[in-house]
């Protein structure tokens, strides 16, 4: 994507918490997202967060946004095999472009 | 309610070739997008279209182009394809909700080989 970066692999074992990070561009993007995309599927989106907003909660996941350092991150607690999958953070611009990251394949070993 | 329908799902081209993907989705969304994933690239965007009858270029336009017909179709055209658009390429739309986001949802992909 336009600079939306990400680490492109991560791997940990199931049971431990799993953090992916992006960066984005856009100060001015309302909307940042996570989505997943699991083999041979399309991306279906996990979670999203207000850019008003510094953290939001939902079950195993969490996603922090630091807007002064345009860092995005979500976070997985209690990974599990099923997890394994690509994610991608993507960021709403205001001229309403949805721009993706680079994706991250998530790996979770036993 | 199918959400949003790609064809087709498998295509070999040869250079030069041309092609038209089709997407129509049936949730009466304003947006529509399409993207192409390579390894490593992440999802770029090729052309979005913000609302029926209007189209912008996104990261990589060059090669295609795109008609808004209706407001449920928004189809991909590849008037002379070369081996660098060898990709899966993904169709997705979305409608902005006043505080709860928007969601995309996407297609299942079309993958494309040029020869």
């Amino acid at each position: 994507g336009e600079d939306v970066e990400q680490s492109l692999f991560l791997s940990v074992r199931e049971g431990d918490s799993s953090v992916i990070n992006c960066t984005y561009t856009d100060s001015s993007s309302t909307y940042l997202y996570w989505y997943k995309q699991e083999p041979g599927a399309g991306l279906q989106l996990l979670t999203y967060i207000f850019s008003n907003m510094d953290m939001k909660q939902d079950q195993r996941l969490t996603v922090l946004l630091n807007k002064k350092d345009k860092h995005l991150s979500l976070r997985i607690a209690d990974t599990q095999t099923g997890d394994s999958a690509i994610y991608f953070c993507a960021e709403r611009r205001s001229t309403d472009k949805l721009i993706f990251g680079t994706g991250t394949r998530l790996q979770v070993f036993p | 309610n199918a959400g949003v329908t790609q064809t087709p799902k498998f295509q070999v081209l040869k250079t030069g070739q041309s092609m038209t993907l089709q997407c129509a989705q049936d949730m009466n969304h304003n947006s529509m997008y399409w993207y192409r994933q390579d390894p490593g690239m992440g999802l770029r965007l090729i052309y979005y279209s913000a609302s029926e009858g209007t189209t912008d270029k996104g990261e990589v336009p060059n090669g295609y182009n795109v008609s808004r017909l209706n407001k449920r179709e928004f189809s991909l055209r590849l008037e002379s394809a070369a081996p660098s658009q060898t990709s899966v390429y993904f169709c997705a739309s979305s409608e902005a909700r006043p505080g709860l986001g928007t969601e995309a949802f996407f297609g299942q992909g079309t993958r494309l080989t040029v020869v």
